[in-house]
């Protein structure tokens, strides 16, 4: 079945470091694929997504591109921030279905 | 234009008595999905519901489970006769009507129920 894997955290940054999560998927078809992110406390919000190959998803300073070829979507950012401290997940919606499929969450601490 | 609303945000009960989840998902939006979370993992699918239809509930345990969408009032997830390991974050989410694609799905801020 449809499954997204992601790599496993904590990941611990300093700020301003470079930050590259990653995702990979199985699924059949062409499917939609989202980065969320959940704040402590919180429910999910959509950081970014991406509908087809080749798309580059991409809200502040966060991006992602969808590779077919390596079934792939790494979430990255050049610069990341304290407030940038979350769990983030990575997420795939299957071509004609509706539901989201999960990954298991990275949770990012940055310090200062 | 308010977000999805969940209630209660935290939910304790017994073992065996029935947890009642209420969902209000954004205006205009006709579709409403539900999601589990257990502690340390990602959300699992339960529901896809649009109004006074089920469409989806393959994510749905067999028993003690339900969920309903009528056509007035929010989204419910009823919880009969509840155990322990029922004891979850429980999230809604709701998209609106679009002629195809894949819709965007917008969460609320979830219902934390704890089963003593």
């Amino acid at each position: 079945g449809d499954s997204v894997t992601q790599m496993e955290g904590p990941v611990t940054l300093s700020e301003e470091a470079f930050l590259t999560i990653n995702c990979t998927y199985t699924a059949t078809g062409y499917p939609s694929l989202f980065w969320y992110v959940q704040y402590p406390g919180e429910g999910l919000q959509l950081l970014l997504k991406a509908t087809k190959a080749d798309d580059k998803g991409s809200n502040k300073g966060f991006e992602a591109t969808y590779r077919k070829e390596t079934t792939s979507f790494h979430l990255e950012k050049g610069s990341v921030q304290v407030s940038d401290s979350a769990v983030y997940f990575c997420a795939l919606s299957p071509s004609g279905f509706q539901k989201l499929v999960f990954g298991t969450g990275t949770r990012l601490l940055v310090s200062p | 234009n308010a977000g999805v609303m969940q209630n209660p945000r935290h939910l304790v009960r017994r073992r065996g008595q029935e947890a009642r989840l209420r969902c209000s998902p954004m205006k205009g939006h006709s579709h409403v999905y539900w999601y589990r979370q257990l502690p340390e993992e990602g959300l699992k699918f339960m529901v896809y519901l649009q109004k006074e239809n089920i469409i989806d509930e393959s994510g749905m345990p067999k028993e003690r489970f339900s969920a309903e969408f009528p056509k007035e009032g929010p989204s419910i997830l009823r919880i009969q006769q509840v155990v322990r390991g029922d004891s979850a974050a429980y999230f809604c989410a709701s998209s609106p009507r679009l002629a195809g694609g894949t819709d965007t799905q917008y969460f609320g801020p979830g219902t934390r129920l704890t089963v003593l």
